[in-house]
């Protein structure tokens, strides 16, 4: 099976520039997560879809992150403009479902580095 | 606040010995807690889940205790192999959203 995809792997970026990053859920998984991991903590969401639709972004930085899942299977999240404490392992992980016991499957994560 | 607080932050041991790893959370109301293992430059991978009713579960080497009670858990790791070199990861599920630790790094040398 295979598992859940993310690209790119690295990015290096200026501040005020923009950035996306791509991720491809485990096929049949309902749920997709978007996750960031500053160096040395452990991951906070960022966004939580379920289909394509938003179920909790509450913890988005929404003037300058934004995120979508048009037709409910890969997703995109977009950085404008990137600040330097944006410098984060940004993770994606997919689940069947939202289910409190549900298994969450995470990506490699694309590690960004602004400069 | 919910917290989940992790301990050591980091460790080394050798090869073929044991060690444990502690989690203590504030986390409440709460539904499962997991230990995830993440090797560098990789995603974190489950390695056990237990409810509140659960005390032990086991994943091969892997053996997780939770006292609901105290509000702790550990991972306790047996025999430990050169592979198991990772941060360790407790994850506390209350109603809304995960709430992930910092983590324990383990390095294992030969």
């Amino acid at each position: 099976e295979a598992g859940v995809a993310q690209s790119p792997r690295y990015k290096i970026i200026e501040k005020r520039q923009s950035v996306a990053f791509w991720c491809n859920p485990i096929s049949g998984h309902a749920t997709l997560y978007w996750y960031q991991q500053i160096l040395g903590q452990g991951p906070k969401l960022l966004i939580q879809f379920q289909n394509n639709g938003v179920v909790d972004d509450s913890q988005l930085p929404k003037d300058r992150f934004s995120a979508e899942r048009l037709k409910g299977v890969d997703s995109t999240l977009k950085i404008q403009p990137a600040k330097l404490e944006d410098s984060a392992v940004y993770l994606c992980a997919s689940s069947k479902g939202a289910n409190v016991n549900e298994k969450l499957f995470f990506g490699s994560g694309t590690q960004l580095s602004v400069l | 606040k919910n917290q989940v607080e992790q301990s050591p932050q980091s460790l080394i041991i050798l090869e073929g010995k044991n060690c444990t790893l502690q989690c203590n959370y504030t986390v409440s109301p709460f539904s499962n807690l997991r230990w995830y293992k993440q090797d560098t430059g990789r995603g974190p991978v489950s390695l056990t889940i237990m409810t509140f009713s659960e005390n032990t579960k086991s994943n091969g080497r892997y053996t997780a205790t939770l006292d609901a009670d105290t509000k702790q858990s550990s991972l306790h790791i047996t025999a430990s192999q050169l592979s198991d070199s990772a941060s360790y990861i407790c994850v506390v599920r209350p109603p809304r959203w995960l709430i992930f630790g910092a983590g324990t790094r383990l390095a294992v040398h030969p």
